[in-house]
């Protein structure tokens, strides 16, 4: 099965600031990653599928990129809103994994 | 978007069983997964099953004890879960498959706690 891996686990970040997420596969699953916030006591929100392709209704401020086996995702320039949990998942064949996922603090 | 609906949470004890269900407001071509997230962790992928039901994948540490179905009059997948234990104690989620192996709709989440 597939591991992912993200780093950094917290991020500590000041409104404004570019931030970027890390998530590593134990193996190459070409661009079949996705990413997702997560905020306390709420289902997950899709941000990115296909490694790169920005889900309809989310800001521009999010991206994504990578493939085979490194990805990140970058926050422009950090809202408020954007203080939350970020997971990255695989699906290249099933099963599918998460990563183990990154919180998102305000300095 | 569509919306999803679970139910079927509850407290159960170690070794009993419970069966979730995931309606959905329309029948369309979508795959459904099931994705869990215990008390303070992280996000699990649990299972899924094509539009049809063709085809049905799960999570090793799942395998053999939950089994994943729909009934596609009911606009409804079901999540039966046999054998539990604490390690299953978690919220429930199920989500649709955007067709691209992400989940653009997600429910509100179900409780499962599994205590004796």
């Amino acid at each position: 099965d597939i591991q992912m891996t993200q780093s950094p686990s917290t991020l500590s970040a000041s409104v404004g600031d570019r931030v970027t997420i890390t998530c590593r596969a134990s193996q190459s699953i070409r661009t079949w990653l996705a990413w997702y916030q997560q905020k306390p006591g709420k289902a997950p929100n899709l941000l990115i599928y296909k490694a790169s392709s920005l889900e309809s209704g989310v800001p521009s401020r999010f991206s994504g990129s990578g493939s085979g086996t490194e990805f990140t995702l970058t926050i422009s320039s950090l809202q408020p809103d954007d203080f939350a949990t970020y997971y990255c998942q695989q699906c290249n064949g099933y099963p599918c994994s998460f990563g183990q996922g990154t919180k998102l603090e305000i300095k | 978007q569509v919306q999803l609906v679970e139910s079927g949470g509850g407290v159960v004890q170690p070794g009993e069983s419970l069966t979730l269900s995931c309606t959905t407001s329309e029948f369309r071509s979508d795959g459904i997964n099931w994705v869990r997230q215990a008390p303070g962790k992280g996000l699990e992928w649990v299972a899924f099953i094509w539009y049809d039901g063709s085809n049905k994948y799960y999570a090793d540490s799942v395998k053999g004890r939950f089994t994943i179905s729909r009934d596609k009059l009911k606009s409804t997948v079901y999540l039966q879960m046999n054998s539990l234990t604490a390690e299953d104690t978690a919220v429930y989620y199920c989500a649709r498959d955007h067709g691209d192996y992400a989940s653009d709709s997600w429910g509100q989440g179900t409780r499962v706690t599994v205590s004796s």
